[in-house]
């Protein structure tokens, strides 16, 4: 089966810029995450959806990122305005269903300049 | 809250040499553990899992063993390969609390012929 699909590979961009990454999960698993992972440590949970709905987003700094996935499929994840802290790999991951093993795309690597 | 503390790295072994990388852990719960591995360039890849006390995880030569009493899943190999050099995440899912994996730093292990 088609793995997680997660675009770009890499990104840079200035501070206060706007971004987006984009996130296609395996066929026909239910639940979408969105981890951040900074250089050096484990990935930290942002967003997590079940189908189009969010089920836990209290991680997410929402005063400038936000995350959406309008038809159960698909997600993208948006940073408006990016601060130099928000250098690091955006993990995708996708599950089958609560308790199923979360497999993960090859993430994006964003460096603010 | 959870949380999962893993020895920190870099660990480097020669071939043939036995592994161990401790990871220890705080649940709410009672979680599920996981051992994901990230070869340099690659995602996170589920190496193995462990869903109850006692239970022994095993795949591709690595062992964990679940162990309640001490609130531990250390991941063990008993001889290494160049080809194991990648990074190491411990994780649990809280399964009183959804399917949100809680992730250790990781721990880098470089394997020299």
């Amino acid at each position: 089966e088609a793995g997680v699909a997660q675009s770009p590979r890499y990104k840079i961009i200035e501070k206060r810029q706007s971004v987006a990454f984009w996130c296609n999960p395996i066929s026909g698993h239910a639940t979408l995450y969105w981890y951040q992972q900074i250089l050096g440590q484990g990935p930290k949970l942002l967003i997590q959806f079940q189908n189009n709905g969010v089920v836990d987003d209290s991680q997410l700094p929402k005063d400038r990122f936000s995350a959406e996935r309008l038809k159960g499929v698909d997600s993208t994840l948006k940073i408006q305005p990016a601060k130099l802290e928000d250098s690091a790999v955006y993990l995708c991951a996708s599950s089958a269903a609560a308790h199923s093993p979360l497999h993960f795309g090859n993430g994006t690597r964003l460096t603010v300049t | 809250g959870n949380s999962v503390t893993q020895m920190e790295g870099p660990v480097t072994l020669s071939e043939e040499a036995f592994l161990t990388i401790n990871c220890t852990y705080t649940a709410t719960g009672y979680p599920s553990l996981f051992w994901y591995v990230q070869y340099p360039g690659e995602g996170l890849q589920l190496l193995l899992k462990a869903t109850k006390a006692d239970d022994k995880g095993s795949n591709k030569g690595f062992e964990a063993t679940y162990r309640k009493e001490t609130t531990s899943f250390h991941l063990e190999k008993g001889s290494v390969q160049v080809s194991d050099s990648a990074v190491y995440f411990c994780a649990l899912i809280d399964n009183n609390a959804g399917n949100m994996l809680t992730f250790g730093g990781g721990t880098r292990l470089m394997v020299k012929p």
